[in-house]
């Protein structure tokens, strides 16, 4: 078990530049999450996936914000046309709803920074 | 919105036991309380959950009251690998997985050497 693994870990971009990350979750790990975070505040949901459909998403999840999990194992957001306020900290978690518990594992993140 | 308060910092010398409290007064019957942490610059980290029973893991142990309104993380001898925002959410949970999780802003906790 490896663990939920994200890339790249940090990416500086200019304003109106497009981005893509990428989640890795726990292997047999059917729920993938992304949450955004901002200096000084708690993790803020933006969708989730089960296998490869995406079930729920965020109001803050704007149209320049897109997710995928193609095939149900990795999936990417991208952000097109960045701005400044992009500008956090994109976690991934994933949990498995077949082991009996609730516990979400989370990633190191990807801190992106739009100059 | 976040349905939980906690005080946003507190210390605890090294060594001794951390109590870190949590009010969700609003707390509806099928929701649990759960307890992450965050150590600066990584991702959260489950501690324990919880439904209305005392819990005890290795991390930790979590004491809810008996009105499920508030409820209580302890960190039983404090070491300085425990200084982190520790985030306590109450939220629906099922043996069927996590749903997604609503942080507020947490307790920055500090062991003091």
């Amino acid at each position: 078990d490896t663990g939920v693994s994200q890339d790249p870990r940090h990416k500086i971009t200019k304003r109106g530049q497009n981005v893509t990350f990428r989640c890795d979750p726990i292997s047999e790990h059917n729920r993938l999450y992304w949450y955004r975070q901002t200096l000084g505040q708690g993790p803020e949901f933006l969708t989730y996936f089960q296998n490869e459909a995406q079930l729920e998403k965020s109001r803050l999840l704007s149209d320049r914000f897109s997710a995928e999990r193609p095939k149900g194992s990795f999936s990417t957001l991208e952000i097109q046309r960045t701005e400044q306020g992009d500008s956090a900290m994109y976690l991934c978690a994933s949990s498995s709803p077949y082991r009996g518990n609730s516990e979400a594992f989370f990633g190191q993140g990807t801190r992106l920074t739009v100059v | 919105d976040a349905k939980t308060t906690q005080p946003p910092s507190m210390d605890c010398a090294e060594g001794r036991a951390a109590n870190l409290p949590c009010n969700h007064s609003t707390i509806s019957g099928n929701e649990y309380v759960y307890w992450y942490r965050q150590i600066h610059s990584q991702g959260p980290q489950y501690i324990i959950h919880g439904l209305k029973n005392n819990e005890t893991n290795e991390m930790a142990s979590l004491i809810i009251t008996e009105d499920r309104k508030s409820s209580t993380l302890i960190l039983p001898h404090a070491t300085l690998r425990d200084t982190a925002v520790y985030y306590c959410i109450s939220q629906e949970g099922s043996n069927f997985g996590n749903e997604k999780l609503t942080f507020g802003t947490g307790t920055r906790l500090t062991i003091i050497p």
